[in-house]
């Protein structure tokens, strides 16, 4: 079974400039998180999905972070300006089920913003 | 205070030691997740627990749910087991009933 896909594994950008993460599930798994883990400190939530739908985007910066999941399957992040203090792992993950499943976490996109 | 505290922050032990994490949570929890992030940032699921124990291979898992508390013990500890271990609640409040994550445990086994 082929586990949670990301990409890029690593980017580098200026501040102001803008970046995008891809994220592929594990087939079938109807919800997806996308979570940022500064170094140092544990994941923090961004945004969950369900099929298509988004479940908590509470602690999404609205201002400059965006995330879709048009089909119900892949889905994107994009920070759009970047800030220094938005480098940090972003990591996907998904589950078959919302609030009991078991989550499976892709490898992460380590940003810099310089 | 965080919601979930682990401790300790850094270990350092030798091949073959018996290790313990442990993980406290304050909120009511339906169940309980510890993870393991080697370097380079991806997250395995170790164990989700929501009562007792749970073994896998040289992992061992409990948790006390009336004592909010959790410990991942590691037997014959390998440099291979170097990494940093979470510990994530699911909280029985809220809709979303999102996971809180603590802030890791660093664990280095030397050979």
């Amino acid at each position: 079974e082929a586990g949670v896909a990301q990409s890029p594994r690593y980017k580098i950008i200026e501040k102001r400039q803008s970046v995008a993460f891809w994220c592929n599930p594990i087939s079938g798994h109807a919800t997806l998180y996308w979570y940022q883990q500064i170094l140092g400190q544990g994941p923090k939530l961004l945004i969950q999905f369900q099929n298509n739908g988004v479940v908590d985007d509470s602690q999404l910066p609205k201002d400059r972070f965006s995330a879709e999941r048009l089909k119900g399957v892949d889905s994107t992040l994009k920070i759009q300006p970047a800030k220094l203090e938005d480098s940090a792992v972003y990591l996907c993950a998904s589950s078959l089920r919302p609030d009991t499943g078991e989550l499976f976490f892709g490898e992460g996109s380590r940003l810099t913003v310089l | 205070k965080n919601e979930v505290e682990q401790s300790p922050q850094n270990l350092t032990a030798q091949e073959g030691e018996f290790i313990t994490i442990n993980c406290s949570y304050s909120v009511g929890i339906s169940a309980l997740h510890w993870l393991q992030q080697h370097p380079g940032g991806g997250i395995v699921s170790l164990f989700m627990l929501s009562s007792g124990k749970k073994k896998h291979g040289r992992l061992i898992a409990t948790i006390n749910i009336q004592e909010k508390h959790s410990s991942l013990h590691i037997t014959a500890s390998h440099p291979r087991d170097s990494a940093v271990y979470i510990c994530a609640v699911r909280s029985l409040v809220g809709s979303a009933r999102q996971l809180t994550f603590g802030s890791g445990t660093q664990l280095t086994v030397l050979p």
